[in-house]
């Protein structure tokens, strides 16, 4: 199965942008990738997803690079409300497969 | 509003003793998933049901099944709680039809006492 690899935490001061990576090499050709995040004593939100293409929407950009072996989730304006757990998932026939995630931490 | 419940959300039991949780949604998706999710871990998927197709995980231990009556319902079983069974366990659900996005309830947190 294909897995992600990513930071295990990372650290930004409020209203800057986050650039999250995460790699994954062994991604196939029908794996889409899905960002999800996860605050403290809740189940995981969706926050982005995409499969060749850069993608926005109103939480958030995903850049996908042109060898799809990596991919970077943007926050254009970190808030406190941001800090959580930041997973990329590969998906892929109803399967989602989580990476370790990284812990963002916003200062204010 | 449409959504994912999980009851309870803190469920205890015995070393050994039966449990069941439950999942409900009121988003008609086709598709529900179970996941464990121990101290600082990611989630891992358990299993998932496609409508009524039941799909294993290879690593998922004997000891969790599961249940699904119907669209709207899914239940967890495991048979005989271990200490290494406490974790939250958490209900997804997604669509087919959709863009296959995933919409997670808030997890039951499980103790074994």
């Amino acid at each position: 199965d294909a897995k992600t690899t990513q930071p295990n935490s990372m650290e930004s001061n409020e209203e800057e942008p986050v650039h999250l990576p995460c790699n994954h090499s062994t991604i196939s050709g029908t794996d889409y990738i899905h960002w999800y995040r996860q605050l403290p004593s809740q189940g995981p939100e969706y926050v982005i997803h995409g499969l060749t293409s850069n993608v926005n929407n109103r939480m958030a950009s995903l850049a996908i690079a042109e060898d799809r072996k990596s991919s970077t989730l943007i926050l254009h304006r970190a808030t406190l409300r941001d800090a959580a757990v930041y997973y990329c998932i590969l998906y892929n026939f109803n399967k989602f497969y989580f990476g370790s995630g990284t812990k963002l931490n916003v200062k204010p | 509003d449409a959504m994912v419940i999980q009851n309870p959300r803190y469920q205890v039991t015995q070393f050994g003793k039966p449990v069941t949780l439950s999942c409900s949604q009121t988003l008609n998706h086709n598709v529900m998933y179970w996941y464990q999710q121990k101290s600082s871990q990611a989630p891992k998927l358990l299993f998932h049901y496609y409508d009524k197709d039941f799909n294993n995980e290879a690593d998922t231990p004997d000891n969790f099944q599961s249940r699904r009556p119907n669209t709207s319902f899914c239940f967890l079983d495991i048979r005989s709680p271990g200490l290494g069974d406490a974790a939250m366990y958490l209900c997804a659900t997604s669509s087919r039809t959709g863009d296959w996005t995933q919409y997670f309830g808030p997890g039951t947190r499980l103790l074994v006492l």
